[in-house]
């Protein structure tokens, strides 16, 4: 399995830039493509698909996120945050069988 | 507009077989590149791919519970199955379906779950 390992919680203050993280143990580029993809959940709610292969905005999706990195560092960047921005994010894998990593909270200071 | 919306019995017993249907709209099972997949969540922890079904009927399932796992279609009315074989209660979570883009593997949208819990 590739594993995801992500920071468990990040607080952050309104208007600020946060700056999610997301390390796998296996490169997950193939072919050009970066073959990770990003996540917010809010309480109660099913996952949305915030990022795809890395850096391309999912539909939908407010510019003011925006993911980049490539072979096993990954980041996800969340510039200005705002109130509506507190859940959790998840990243995932699809260069073999999908795993996901277990999820920051991000929370506001 | 694409939907998914997950069914199952809300609660069984150790040792019986979950049987879970993800009903849809807004695309089809018989489409090129498309695939569905099931995603589980226990309560206040993270997410678990379980298993996928595609378009061409390829399937793919999570090998720590691949014995116990199994995952089918049906195109004309627009659903797909989970049944997993002796539920014990470590299998109590919300359970997602949701469409995955087979080329590239992620999960661009997602059902609201059903929850299922495993107790005597």
């Amino acid at each position: 399995d590739i594993v995801l390992t992500q920071s468990p919680a990040l607080a952050v203050s309104l208007g600020q830039r946060a700056t999610i993280s997301c390390k796998t143990n296996q490169n997950v580029d193939y072919y050009g493509n970066s073959y990770m993809h990003w996540y917010q959940q809010k309480p109660g709610q099913q996952p949305k698909l915030l990022i795809y292969l890395a850096s391309n905005l999912a539909s939908g999706i407010p510019a003011r996120f925006s993911g980049r990195g490539s072979g096993t560092d990954f980041t996800l960047t969340i510039d200005p945050v705002e109130a509506d921005d507190t859940a959790t994010y998840y990243c995932q894998q699809s260069r073999n069988l999908p795993t996901f990593g277990a999820g920051t909270k991000l929370e506001l200071k | 507009q694409v939907t998914l919306k997950e069914s199952g019995p809300g609660i069984l017993q150790p040792s019986q077989t979950l049987s879970l249907t993800c009903s849809f709209s807004g695309f089809s099972l018989s489409t090129s590149g498309i695939c569905v997949s099931w995603i589980r969540q226990p309560s206040g922890k993270g997410l678990e791919w379980l298993a996928t079904i595609c378009w061409e009927d390829s399937k793919g399932y999570n090998p720590s519970l691949k014995n116990r796992l199994t995952i089918s279609k049906d195109t004309s009315n627009n659903q797909a199955f989970l049944k997993i074989t002796s539920v014990d209660t470590a299998d109590t979570a919300i359970y997602y379906c949701a469409r995955r883009y087979s080329y590239y593997g992620y999960f661009d949208y997602w059902g609201q779950g059903v929850m299922v819990t495993v107790s005597s």
